[in-house]
């Protein structure tokens, strides 16, 4: 079993609709990461939590420790967000961890 | 604002030869990070390091060495490359002395081996 679990693993969706990955770990971590990784190659670092929410315009990063899961939202998906979007957490022993990631498409 | 600068940005090399491949942290960044991600393969952690120092290693094979100089910079040698070895490698910074763990991605080194 992965340390780091995503899922969906691929989502399809329209322009506009509310779109929630999710990130489980089963590891005690410092820190998660969601990173954006576009078809191109190029790795965006999208948030970095070690408890709460964060927002960052559309994107709003949650993060439940005690239940060690973490939930990467997106308001008014758009076309241009269609990317992948990867989990990767820091361990308590300083190894970084990445799920699979979650391959989005956002339909025109 | 100045970002994460790795080179080359594309390189070509035969089997059993050597590569070096650069990063350069954003300014003030005390924390750098590479990567491996194979083709259609997940990020693999390879190593980091802290103030110069090596302060973790994940899978980096015996082949390939690193180091962080006196300006930060970074730069993985890989020796008797093998197909296996083509892949594209990220580098990454943090600013870590202010407990700051937010990683800034390079744009990547796309290494081919033939």
């Amino acid at each position: 079993k992965n340390e780091v679990e995503q899922s969906p693993q691929n989502l399809t969706a329209q322009e506009g609709e509310f779109i929630t990955i999710n990130c489980s770990y089963s590891v005690g971590i410092s820190a998660l990461h969601w990173l954006q990784q576009h078809p191109g190659g190029g790795i965006v670092s999208l948030f970095m939590l070690s408890s709460g929410k964060k927002k960052h315009g559309r994107l709003i990063a949650t993060i439940n420790i005690q239940e060690k899961h973490s939930s990467l939202h997106i308001t008014a998906s758009h076309p241009r967000d269609s990317a992948v979007y990867i989990c990767a957490v820091r361990s308590l022993d300083d190894k970084i961890i990445f799920g699979k990631g979650t391959r989005l498409h956002i339909l025109p | 604002a100045a970002g994460v600068i790795q080179s080359p940005r594309h390189l070509i090399k035969e089997k059993r030869e050597t590569a070096t491949l650069k990063c350069y942290p954003i300014p003030r960044h005390d924390t750098v990070y590479w990567y491996q991600q194979g083709p259609g393969q997940d990020p693999q952690f390879l190593i980091s390091f802290y103030e110069k120092m090596q302060s973790d290693k994940g899978s980096i094979p015996d082949r390939f060495s690193a180091q962080q100089f006196s300006d930060y910079h970074s730069e993985l040698n890989m020796s008797s490359l093998e197909l296996g070895d083509s892949a594209l490698y990220f580098c990454a910074s943090s600013y870590r002395v202010f407990g700051g763990d937010t990683q800034y991605f390079g744009p990547g080194t796309r290494l081919t081996v033939l």
